[in-house]
């Protein structure tokens, strides 16, 4: 069954400080994998998408990694803002027929606190 | 350039009535989908559309009914709302396979069912 889990569930951290968000999954056949940040009352935003050849990709203060051997991913957030306070779902799209089909984890909720 | 609009924002509905709910974009993209967020769970995919006058089924179907009849506008409806059906929707769209392509949200609707 395809699956992605996201851990920690939350998490709260001081302003300025650095946190890491895993993702393992068991998504086959595999296509890409992607992060998103959704403020809450909003919709979710594409941060990165890595295929199975990429390792690493940043966004600015975002940087995504990829271990497709271990089915894990992790994004790292540099000098948290209080504006990084949001949800930040995991998504990996397995290869499909007429659309890739994608598997949402639940998302890790991040606070980030003056 | 609004990107992927939602109508309307939120609403009320008592078991048995019926309602659609709108997602428009201005990107030209062929692909547009219909999601659900549930709390602790990932997004759901209820319906997408691969281009104009096509839908095809996703995950949780049952209950929705959606029409593309123009290509810039992906309606959902529910034909006889029920509690199991409160929720927020979203809707995404994409330009062409999602393989590389990133998914653009629209800011969700969020419907309570009595």
């Amino acid at each position: 069954k395809n699956q992605v889990e996201q851990s920690p569930q939350s998490l709260i951290i001081l302003e300025g400080k650095n946190c890491t968000l895993q993702c393992n999954y068991t998504v086959s056949p595999f296509s890409n994998l992607r992060w998103y940040k959704q403020d809450t009352g909003r919709g979710p935003v594409s941060l990165t998408i890595m295929t199975f050849s990429e390792n690493t990709k940043s966004n600015g203060r975002y940087t995504a990694t990829l271990d497709a051997d271990t089915k894990q991913s992790s994004l790292h957030i540099t000098a948290s803002q209080l504006s990084d306070s949001a949800s930040y779902i995991c998504v990996v799209s397995a290869l499909g027929g007429a659309t890739n089909k994608l598997i949402f984890g639940t998302g890790t909720l991040l606070a980030v606190q003056p | 350039n609004a990107g992927v609009t939602q109508t309307p924002k939120f609403r009320v509905l008592k078991t048995g009535q019926s309602m659609t709910l709108l997602c428009a974009q201005d990107m030209n993209h062929e692909y547009m989908y219909w999601y659900r967020q549930d709390p602790g769970m990932g997004l759901r995919l209820i319906h997408y559309s691969v281009g104009e006058g096509t839908t095809a089924k996703g995950e949780v179907p049952d209950g929705y009914n959606v029409s593309r009849l123009k290509k810039q506008n992906f309606l959902l409806g529910l034909e006889s709302a029920a509690p199991s059906q409160t929720s927020v929707y979203f809707c995404a769209s994409n330009p062409f396979r999602q393989d590389q392509e990133t998914q653009y949200f629209g800011p969700g609707t969020r419907l309570l069912v009595l």
